[in-house]
C-alpha cells in the first residue's frame, strides 16, 4: 500500500500566486489532516477533516481552504501565497471517527518555497 | 524545533546504550498521547501511543511511560542502533480531532 501520497514534493511560488497541494490516501481512514512544520514551531494543524464531507478549522488556518474531494482525497489551496507561507506541509489521515484517538499517518511533505 | 530546526534538543547516545526522550505536556485534560519519529526528508511515523489509563506501555525496543501528576511522557529506546537517529516528537491529544505536537528532541548515536 502506498499509505499517504502527496504531490508535489517541491513548489516555488511568487508572492500572490496560488496553488493546491493534493493528498490521497489508501487505507480508507475517515479523517484526514493537513499540517504545516516550520524551524522552531513544530507540526501546527492548519485543517483537518472528521469525514467525508466535513472539514474544520486548525490551529493556523489564514490564508488556506481545503476541500475533502471524497473519502480518499484532501486538498489544500493557497489563494495567494505569502512568504510567511514557507514551510513544509503534511498531510494525515487516520481511523478516527468520533474523536483523535488513533495515530496519525503521514505523507512525506511538500516543500513550498514563496518568494 | 523539528526535522529542519536548528536549535532542537539533542540527545547523543552510544550505540548499543539505552535511550531516554523527555517530554513535558501542556494540557491535563489530554488522555491520548503518541510518540512519533521523523527521518530527514520524510514525514513523522507512528512509533507508540498510550491511554491515559495507563502508566506504561511497552513495544518491540521501544517503552513509553507516562505521570499524569507531573505531566510527563518518556520514550525509552533498548539497545539504540544507529537507524534509530531522527527526530522524535511527542504528542497529545484532548478527545478532539486536533492533535498537538511538541518541539522534538534530535537523537543522535555514535557507532
Amino acid at each position: 500500500n502506498a499509505g499517504v501520497t502527496q504531490t508535489p514534493k517541491f513548489q516555488v511560488l511568487k508572492t500572490g500566486q496560488s496553488m493546491t497541494l493534493q493528498c490521497a490516501q489508501d487505507m480508507n481512514h475517515n479523517s484526514m489532516y493537513w499540517y504545516r512544520q516550520d524551524p522552531g514551531m513544530g507540526l501546527r494543524l492548519i485543517y483537518y477533516s472528521a469525514s467525508e464531507g466535513t472539514t474544520d478549522k486548525g490551529e493556523v488556518p489564514n490564508g488556506y481552504n481545503v476541500s475533502r474531494l471524497n473519502k480518499r482525497e484532501f486538498s489544500l489551496r493557497l489563494e495567494s501565497a505569502a512568504p510567511s507561507q514557507t514551510s513544509v506541509y503534511f498531510c494525515a489521515s487516520s481511523e478516527a471517527r468520533s474523536r483523535g484517538n488513533s495515530p496519525l499517518h503521514f505523507g512525506n511533505g511538500t516543500r513550498l518555497t514563496v518568494t | 524545533g523539528e526535522s529542519v530546526g536548528l536549535h532542537l534538543p539533542t540527545l547523543s547516545v552510544q550505540e548499543g546504550d539505552n535511550s531516554i526522550i523527555n517530554c513535558a505536556y501542556s494540557n491535563s485534560a489530554s488522555d491520548y498521547f503518541i510518540w512519533y519519529k521523523q527521518e530527514s526528508g520524510k514525514g513523522p511515523q507512528f512509533i507508540i501511543d498510550i491511554r491515559s489509563n495507563m502508566d506504561k506501555r511497552q513495544g518491540q525496543r521501544v517503552t513509553v511511560l507516562l505521570n499524569k501528576t507531573v505531566k510527563h511522557l518518556s520514550l525509552q529506546i533498548a539497545a539504540t542502533q544507529p537507524g534509530d537517529s531522527a527526530v522524535y516528537f511527542c504528542a497529545e491529544n484532548t478527545g478532539g480531532f486536533k492533535t498537538i505536537f511538541g518541539a522534538g528532541t534530535r537523537l543522535f548515536v555514535k557507532a
